[in-house]
């Protein structure tokens, strides 16, 4: 089945320091999105991506929908206490969009 | 504007008890829904998803079962749980359409002790 590696598990940054996390998928995707999870609460939609390319913002964050198509990174600036949290990728199959595969996340942490 | 509601929140039951955890949708129609499990610390778990009344997709052989009796309405059960059945249980819905977006529930902690 479709796996998608997310990378890194997890970041340990000082406060004011920038982010980038990635995703890679082993079959190419229509979509790319990414989630954001604080403890205890379901998981947030940050940004969504549907177009090879694409480079989409949201404030501090930015996130590119991959050239190959198998591919999306997330960039955060400037980093603030609040961004501690879980990031999860996930996206729909060229070919099947009744399902949405998940990344395992990225557990950042921000020190003040 | 669409709004997803699970309850309940929160949810300690004993082994070999029953469960019944609702979801529901407001403001669409026709969603695709979702349940997942997550582990503590872990990723999702896609259990069940659905396209529509009465079609439920299993993903994962296991001790739980969903069902949906309305357009709107995901319901996830067991008849005997297990220990290893605890987890943080979060629906979601979708359009069914390409290139669209996952928008999830509060989520219900379950404990199984």
């Amino acid at each position: 089945g479709q796996q998608l590696n997310q990378s890194p598990q997890s970041m340990f940054i000082q406060e004011g320091e920038d982010v980038s996390m990635n995703c890679t998928s082993s079959s190419i995707f229509n979509t790319w999105l990414w989630y954001k999870q604080d403890p205890g609460e379901g998981p947030v939609l940050l940004i969504a991506l549907y177009k090879a390319g694409e480079l989409t913002s949201n404030g501090r964050l930015t996130a590119q929908f991959g050239i190959t198509r198998k591919d999306s990174f997330l960039n955060i600036s400037a980093s603030i206490p609040s961004d501690v949290g879980i990031y999860f990728c996930a996206g729909q199959e060229r070919d099947n969009f009744n399902k949405f595969y998940f990344g395992s996340g990225t557990k950042l942490n921000v020190k003040p | 504007s669409q709004t997803i509601h699970q309850w309940p929140a929160t949810l300690v039951q004993p082994v070999g008890s029953p469960l019944s955890l609702e979801c529901t949708v407001e403001g669409t129609s026709n969603p695709n829904l979702y349940w997942y499990r997550q582990a503590a610390g872990r990723g999702l778990q896609l259990l069940f998803y659905s396209v529509g009344i009465g079609q439920i997709s299993s993903e994962v052989p296991q001790n739980l079962s969903a069902s949906r009796p309305q357009d709107r309405q995901f319901i996830l059960s067991s008849k005997k749980l297990l220990l290893s059945d605890s987890g943080f249980y979060l629906c979601a819905w979708s359009r069914l359409a390409r290139g669209d977006t996952q928008y999830f529930g509060p989520g219900t902690r379950l404990t199984v002790l």
